[in-house]
């Protein structure tokens, strides 16, 4: 079974810290997602990928797909940013492959 | 583009009681899914479809039903309520075709509450 594992379970920060979360799974994979799930409930995406990195303003994905692990960074983190993120992974690339196996998520604080 | 749409955004409901919570797009996408989300949890598929006229069980599946008789429109039925199945749930979709340009959409969630 593919599991994904995601650290910390909770973080609190400092309002302008560097903050990582970790991702790690146990299979192969397609794609890894990482979402955003905000105190409201909603969820969107943030990335999707599949090798190296991606930036999309203070937020930095990488993935490192021999060590099976995905890191998602934010620079200058600030109050907006807490929030949930989740890691989810896509293991297979046919049709019938295609669901994606979620992590619990990591529960980001940031403090003024 | 609305994106994706669910209704009811909460529901109170009896054990034994039936309902359908409602999930609809507007972005053509074949593939479409519904999620639970528990405290603790990561998110769980209940079922899938890929197309109209296709679905297929998830991982949790028991006591839901699904059906997609168009695409744009994709509801998910409790049959007889149980307080086990209160729950966050969130309907998603997205595009098939290559993995990495997949990107998910969701809908905003629906609060059931069995009592």
């Amino acid at each position: 079974k593919n599991e994904v594992e995601q650290s910390p379970q909770n973080l609190t920060a400092q309002e302008g810290e560097f903050i990582t979360i970790n991702c790690s799974y146990s299979v192969g994979i397609s794609a890894l997602h990482w979402l955003q799930q905000h105190p409201g409930g909603g969820i969107v995406s943030l990335f999707m990928l599949s090798s190296g990195k991606k930036k999309h303003g203070r937020l930095i994905a990488t993935i490192n797909i021999q060590e099976k692990h995905s890191s998602l960074h934010i620079t200058a983190s600030h109050p907006r940013d807490s929030a949930v993120y989740i890691c989810a992974v896509r293991w297979g690339r046919l049709r019938s492959q295609g669901n994606l196996i979620f992590g619990k998520g990591t529960k980001l604080s940031v403090k003024p | 583009n609305a994106g994706v749409t669910q209704t009811p955004k909460f529901q109170v409901l009896k054990t034994g009681q039936s309902m359908t919570l409602q999930c609809a797009q507007d972005m053509n996408h074949e593939y479409m899914s519904w999620y639970r989300q528990d405290p603790g949890m990561g998110l769980r598929l209940i079922h899938y479809s890929v197309g109209a006229g296709i679905t297929d069980q998830g991982e949790v599946p028991n006591g839901y039903n699904v059906s997609r008789s168009t695409t744009e429109d994709f509801p998910l039925r409790l049959l007889s309520a149980a307080p086990s199945q209160t729950s966050v749930y969130f309907c998603a979709s997205r595009p098939l075709g290559l993995p990495i340009r997949e990107t998910q959409y969701f809908g905003p969630g629906t609060r059931l509450l069995v009592l």
